[in-house]
């Protein structure tokens, strides 16, 4: 079962930042939080992950709290191509463990 | 970077037939691929694990007979879908992680995925 909750749908206008939060009040202290995206018909694409502290690259920045039970995904200035479905993940770092994903957010990006 | 591919892209057979999905990890060696498959507004659902030179480990309620995994190759997964029939019809999309770092990612321990398989079964 998946380890994250996620809202199901959400509006951005375009050249806004889009904040997509991700509740995982279960992740285990060497669990990550990955972000995935998946535009229609496409397979998924990585975004970033992170532990504890807060990232940045060139694709947008998480944001996690200090206790680790939630996290936010910053997409700075959101476009039209960022119109996807965001899927947020808690899993350990490389190896061969499985990976199941829950529900996501749609999100669309509006003129 | 590390690039997973599928063959082919989409696929119309009939009903009683196999189809075969490859997978391949094109800059990296994969001893594990894991197979997802996605119906039309939902969200991916893992079928099983693919291992290298073993087994493949199913999810529950996965047929293993009905969704055949061979993974002969460290950089060649195959899923065939035996006797399809209309409700197969799916999206199959397959991933590896690039554990070795060989295919120049920063080993960030994530995911990459095929460009995904479009099965229709008449």
């Amino acid at each position: 079962d998946a380890k994250t909750t996620q809202p199901p749908s959400m509006d951005c206008a375009e050249g806004r930042a889009a904040n997509l939060p991700c509740n995982h009040s279960t992740i285990s202290g060497n669990e990550y939080v990955y972000w995935y995206r998946q535009i229609h018909s496409q397979g998924p694409q990585y975004i970033i992950h992170g532990l504890k502290n807060n990232e940045t690259n060139e694709m947008a920045s998480l944001i996690i709290t200090e206790d680790r039970k939630s996290s936010t995904l910053i997409l700075p200035h959101a476009t039209l191509r960022d119109t996807a479905v965001y899927y947020c993940i808690v899993e350990f770092s490389g190896g061969y463990q499985k990976v199941t994903f829950g529900t996501g957010t749609k999100l669309q990006v509006i003129p | 970077g590390a690039v997973v591919s599928q063959h082919p892209s989409w696929v119309i057979c009939k009903s009683g037939t196999s189809v075969k999905i490859e997978c391949r990890s094109l800059d990296f060696q994969a001893t594990t691929m894991f197979w997802y498959r996605q119906f039309p507004k939902q969200s991916l659902m893992l079928m099983a694990t693919s291992n290298e030179g073993s087994k493949a480990t199913y999810e529950q309620g996965v047929e293993k007979d009905k969704f055949l995994i061979n993974h002969a190759s460290l950089t060649l997964s195959t899923l065939t879908v035996t006797s399809a029939h209309p409700e197969d019809s799916s999206f199959y999309i397959c991933s590896a992680r690039d554990i070795s770092g060989w295919g120049g990612s920063a080993n960030t321990g994530e995911l990459f995925f095929g460009e995904g398989s479009r099965l229709t079964v008449l």
